[in-house]
């Protein structure tokens, strides 16, 4: 079955660091661009980061510098480190692939920043 | 940045009725214009890509139009599992940008 399937997630404290997970199946994750994109409690959906085929990363503004997204091809999983994290950060966060837009999403990490 | 403006924000539909979405651009793009379905709990789901192609297996009743600026998700005849919130997305442009979202309620 072609599917994401993210974990990780968690309470964190505010400052602290995260990492999350994402074991893609069915599919070569390095074959697509993968992404990451969160969506605060009862707020819409924000775009966080991206990897491409090539290893290149791309990220939202206010997440560059903290957040960190990479790959490991053997174990076909993608990941976001995120340090620094702040109260705003509190969000679940998806894993998702791309073609044409976003084709597969994960089920969802569950991130909250709170002391 | 590309700034996408979804509206209505909400609105109350009856089974049967015709739905309008509409994702505005701040500044005119190309066809990289994607739309979800996400219902409570759960993740998004693509209904249709590149403006106006529909995802497989989504139901015929659901179109997407529009160019330059301005897009537009249709569903017509709409069935009780449409109650949701959409999502319109830019993936043209960095940094990748959504609509706000419109929830489809029942009237």
């Amino acid at each position: 079955e072609v599917q994401l399937v993210e974990s990780g997630g968690g309470l964190v404290q505010p400052g602290g660091s995260l990492r999350l997970s994402c074991v893609a199946s069915g599919f070569t994750l390095n074959d697509y661009w993968m992404h990451w994109v969160r969506q605060a409690p009862g707020k819409g959906l924000v775009w966080v980061s991206e990897i491409h085929i090539d290893g290149l990363t791309v990220y939202a503004d206010s997440m560059r510098g903290r957040f960190t997204i990479s790959r490991d091809i053997a174990k076909n999983t993608l990941f976001l480190q995120m340090s620094g994290l702040r109260a705003d950060d509190t969000a679940t966060y998806y894993c998702v692939r791309s073609t044409s837009g976003f084709d597969l999403w994960g089920q969802g990490a569950r991130v909250t920043v709170s002391s | 940045d590309i700034q996408m403006t979804q509206s209505p924000t909400s609105l109350s539909a009856s089974v049967g009725d015709r739905v309008t979405i509409t994702c505005r651009a701040s500044q005119g793009m190309g066809t990289a214009l994607s739309w979800y379905q996400q219902k409570p709990g759960k993740a998004p789901k693509r209904l249709i890509f590149d403006v106006s192609t529909l995802h497989s297996g989504v139901p015929s009743r659901f179109s997407g139009s529009g160019s330059g600026t301005e897009f537009t998700l249709t569903i017509t005849n709409l069935q009780p599992e449409d109650f949701a919130t959409y999502y319109c997305l830019q993936h043209g442009r960095y940094p990748l940008t959504f609509g706000g979202g419109t929830e489809v309620g029942i009237k």
